[in-house]
């Protein structure tokens, strides 16, 4: 089966400019989950959705990041005006399942190749 | 909320040795995984394992959940196996991420 599809791979910007990242989660997938890693740090979780609604976003700086999935499928998330500390790589990762619920298989996560992300 | 730990942050060894890598948790939990960051930044998920032990090749998992740890076993490293090991757990929805164990195989 394909994988995760996550584009671009690397996108550099000035601060203040906008930019946007694709994921396109593996096909049958209901959730869908966007992380930030910064250099030397576990994942952090931003938002997860499950099919075309939000589970969890309480980790996402709505002031500036916004993400959407409207078809159940593949998502974009954007970040508008971009800031030094945004410097990072953005990961989309999918599951069968949410995390809780379904047990085994359903649930593990998938993860995309990541698109980094350089604020200058 | 649920704490992570994972020891050691950092660990360095020769190529065919084995290593144990630890994952403390501070709550009951129903989602385990382990995951690789290969230094390239790709994560592969290694094993999900609430409880129990798993094996897959050179690499074996044990979750001990009544004592809220688990254990994931390398054997005959090789310089593949470098890379980030990240352990994320879940009592409700939300995985919890451990800060990673560096594990660096010289040749």
């Amino acid at each position: 089966e394909a994988g995760v599809a996550q584009s671009p791979r690397y996108k550099i910007i000035e601060k203040r400019q906008s930019v946007a990242f694709w994921c396109n989660p593996i096909s049958g997938h209901a959730t869908l989950y966007w992380y930030q890693q910064i250099l030397g740090q576990g994942p952090k979780l931003l938002i997860q959705f499950q099919n075309n609604g939000v589970v969890d976003d309480s980790q996402l700086p709505k002031d500036r990041f916004s993400a959407e999935r409207l078809k159940g499928v593949d998502s974009t998330l954007k970040i508008q005006p971009a800031k030094l500390e945004d410097s990072a790589v953005y990961l989309c990762a999918s599951s069968l399942a949410p995390v809780v619920g379904q047990g085994a298989g359903a649930n593990v996560l998938t993860f995309g190749a990541g698109s980094r992300l350089t604020v200058l | 909320g649920i704490q992570v730990e994972q020891s050691p942050p950092d660990l360095i060894l020769q190529e065919g040795a084995n290593s144990t890598l630890r994952c403390n948790f501070s709550d009951s939990v129903n989602n385990l995984q382990w995951f690789h960051q290969n230094p390239w930044g790709q994560l592969i998920n290694l094993f999900y394992i609430p409880s129990g032990t798993k094996q897959n090749g050179r690499l074996s998992a044990t979750t001990v959940a009544t004592e809220r740890y688990s254990l994931l076993y390398i054997s005959s490293s090789q310089t593949t196996d470098s890379g980030v090991y990240f352990c994320a757990v879940s009592g409700n929805y939300q995985l919890i991420w451990g800060a990673g164990t560096k594990l660096i195989i010289k040749p």
